[in-house]
């Protein structure tokens, strides 16, 4: 079974700090997407990264492709209570596959 | 946000007895997935439908079995329900297969514990 490592698991921060959450594997995928989840709710699609060292901004958050599509990250910067949740990301292959996830919690 | 309910939302289950959850969407979608998503694991695929009366088995299908008889309804059995089935179940629907730059829309999940 191919496998999407997040790291951390977890993290608790102070509203305003910045962080990065990581996505690795040993397989290269065709693109890398990441969601974020809110208790209670399904997943919810942020950006899809395709080509290798392509990174995309969604206002705070900032997403990158590794150079060899096997690994991504996902930068959020001033991090506010809003952006809690479960962030997971997911390699396309034949199928989609999904991260272990990492559950943010910020703090007012 | 896109048309996907589940049903239902909760249940609690004895060991043993079948269990039929039920996922409709109204985007008329040609995909639907099962997912369980458990502490540790992330989403694991469970199975998929690429069209009327066309399945085809995930990662972890033993224990499962699904049907889909109308291009908006999905319908996940557990024919003999045992406590390692304990999840949240998540439906999700995509226009294409899901691979490449394709967006699965996930449904808000049933909680299914069995005792």
């Amino acid at each position: 079974t191919q496998l999407l490592e997040q790291s951390p698991q977890f993290l608790s921060i102070q509203e305003g700090e910045n962080l990065t959450v990581y996505c690795n594997s040993s397989s290269v995928f065709s693109s890398l997407q990441w969601y974020r989840q809110e208790p209670g709710e399904g997943p919810v699609l942020l950006v899809t990264v395709v080509t290798g060292g392509e990174v995309k901004k969604l206002k705070r958050l900032t997403f990158q492709f590794g150079d060899a599509r096997k690994d991504s990250s996902l930068h959020i910067t001033a991090a506010q209570p809003g952006d809690t949740g479960l962030y997971l990301c997911a390699g396309a292959k034949d199928k989609l596959i999904f991260g272990t996830g990492t559950l943010l919690a910020v703090q007012p | 946000d896109a048309g996907i309910t589940q049903s239902p939302r909760h249940k609690v289950t004895e060991t043993g007895t079948p269990v039929t959850l039920r996922c409709h969407q109204t985007e008329n979608h040609r995909y639907m997935y099962w997912y369980r998503q458990d502490p540790g694991h992330g989403l694991r695929l469970i199975h998929y439908s690429y069209g009327v009366k066309d399945t085809d088995k995930g990662e972890v299908s033993d224990g499962y079995s699904v049907s889909r008889s109308k291009t908006e309804d999905f319908l996940l059995t557990l024919e003999s329900a045992t406590s390692s089935q304990t999840s949240v179940y998540f439906c999700a629907i995509s226009r294409s297969g899901g691979i490449s730059t394709d967006t699965q829309y996930f449904g808000p999940g049933t909680r299914l514990t069995v005792l």
